[in-house]
């Protein structure tokens, strides 16, 4: 079955530092990669997508590359900010179905 | 914008009680979702959803049952809930057409805690 595995968090970061949040998959065929984030108290929000490989979501100046030869789809952002701190979820869509598979989330801390 | 309404944001209830989740959305989607989330599990789908009175068990539906009268309305029932089942519950829709475009808009979420 598909699967989402995400690096253990928390992460904390100084602002203005660099972020990487791994995650790889498990799929078979080509399934919709997706990452959410969840601020304090809300519910998640899509931040990005991929739905083929080499595509490169981007919002928010947070980027991810759909690397099949991998199976991966790390987070990155050049340089993190307070308002970043939330839960980033990792996600993808397999099959002919809309269900999602998430990862177990990574806490991103960032200070001042 | 896509508006997902979950009728409470926190819940309190006892062992054995029945207890409703609502979900609420504005945008005419074909499919909706119930999650939990619970730390170190993500999120782990109940039951969804992807048209009036249709309802599919997702990967942990046992406890749970759904109703789905009315497109804009997903409902989440426990028929008696158990301490095990404290929990967030996320609602989810997502319009259901163009599967490789179809993006899931979430509801704040309802933390509910069964004593």
């Amino acid at each position: 079955g598909n699967s989402v595995t995400q690096m253990e968090g928390p992460v904390t970061l100084s602002e203005e530092a660099f972020l990487t949040i791994n995650c790889t998959y498990t799929a078979t065929g080509y399934p919709s990669l997706f990452w959410y984030v969840q601020y304090p108290g809300e519910g998640l929000q899509l931040l990005l997508k991929a739905t083929k490989a080499d595509d490169k979501g981007s919002n928010k100046g947070f980027e991810a590359t759909y690397r099949k030869e991998t199976t991966s789809f790390h987070l990155e952002k050049g340089s993190v900010q307070v308002s970043d701190s939330a839960v980033y979820f990792c996600a993808l869509r397999g099959g002919t179905a809309s269900k999602l598979t998430f990862g177990t989330g990574t806490r991103l801390q960032v200070t001042l | 914008d896509v508006k997902v309404t979950q009728s409470s944001r926190y819940l309190v209830k006892r062992t054995g009680e029945k207890v409703f989740l609502e979900c609420v959305q504005d945008m005419d989607h074909e499919n909706m979702f119930w999650y939990r989330q619970d730390p170190g599990l993500g999120l782990r789908l109940i039951y969804f959803s992807y048209d009036v009175k249709m309802k599919e068990k997702g990967d942990i539906p046992e406890g749970y049952s759904v109703s789905r009268e009315k497109k804009e309305r997903f409902s989440l029932i426990l028929e008696s809930a158990s301490t095990n089942q404290t929990s967030m519950y996320l609602c989810a829709s997502s319009s259901g057409l163009a599967l490789n475009t179809d993006t899931q808009y979430f509801g704040p979420g309802t933390r509910l805690t069964v004593l």
